[in-house]
């Protein structure tokens, strides 16, 4: 199957600071990426959709200044959280998917974060 | 939008008995339907699909069943095993490019 692969696995920093997440396609080219939130023993949240050479598209009551999406290439989109605080605290998982119109996505292995 | 319900929210098994983990879905447009197993602190990995032009589909003890009339699809594991714990999520999707909707996830936990 398709391989989506997420970059740092986990990632401690403290309170104020800003947080890169990598998410990559190893080996399809992806217009578009996911990025969800999962809080503990929670379904997954969707943050925002990535959009190749374009603004991301964010879900309603997401910051998008506060949630950085940079989609710079067809294999590569960032998930940047900027100054970060105690509850911003999560695991974050990206998803991309080969064929559109098909709907079949894969899933990275997420992040978490832990802001002090 | 989309309303993905999910049943039941946990479940625990014998091993070697199956399980099984329902859904139902509200928009009718939607004709992706997969399945995830998510392990502790990984991302989801999908382990069957289907989609709307069919009504059961197959994967050694992995199964799944779609009725469209009814809008539910369910998970059929059988002769599960301790490995197949895990947190199953149901998802509906394809009316909206690439845009999946969750249910809330089932706990599975099969014992030895």
């Amino acid at each position: 199957g398709a391989v989506v692969s997420q970059h740092p696995s986990w990632v401690i920093c403290k309170s104020g600071t800003s947080v890169k997440i990598e998410c990559r396609s190893l080996d399809f080219q992806a217009t578009t990426m996911f990025w969800y939130r999962q809080f503990p023993k929670q379904s997954l949240m969707l943050m925002a959709t990535s959009n190749e050479g374009s603004k991301a598209t964010y879900e309603q009551g997401v910051e998008k200044d506060k949630f950085l999406i940079n989609h710079a290439s067809l294999t590569l989109s960032t998930l940047t959280v900027t100054s970060a605080h105690p509850e911003d605290s999560s695991f974050y998982i990206c998803s991309a998917g080969r064929e559109w119109g098909t709907g079949e996505l894969f899933f990275g292995e997420g992040s978490r974060l832990t802001v002090l | 939008g989309e309303n993905v319900e999910q049943h039941p929210s946990t479940l625990s098994v014998q091993e070697g008995d199956s399980a099984v983990i329902k859904c139902t879905y509200s928009d009718s447009a939607s004709n992706y339907f997969p399945w995830y197993k998510q392990e502790l602190g990984k991302g989801p990995q999908l382990i069957i699909d289907i989609r709307s032009n069919v009504g059961e589909k197959k994967d050694q003890r992995i199964a799944v069943t779609l009725n469209k009339t009814a809008k539910h699809f369910s998970l059929h594991i059988t002769e599960t095993q301790p490995e197949d714990s895990a947190v199953y999520f149901c998802a509906a999707g394809g009316s909206t490019l690439g845009r999946l909707y969750f249910g809330r996830g089932t706990q599975l936990t099969v014992w030895p």
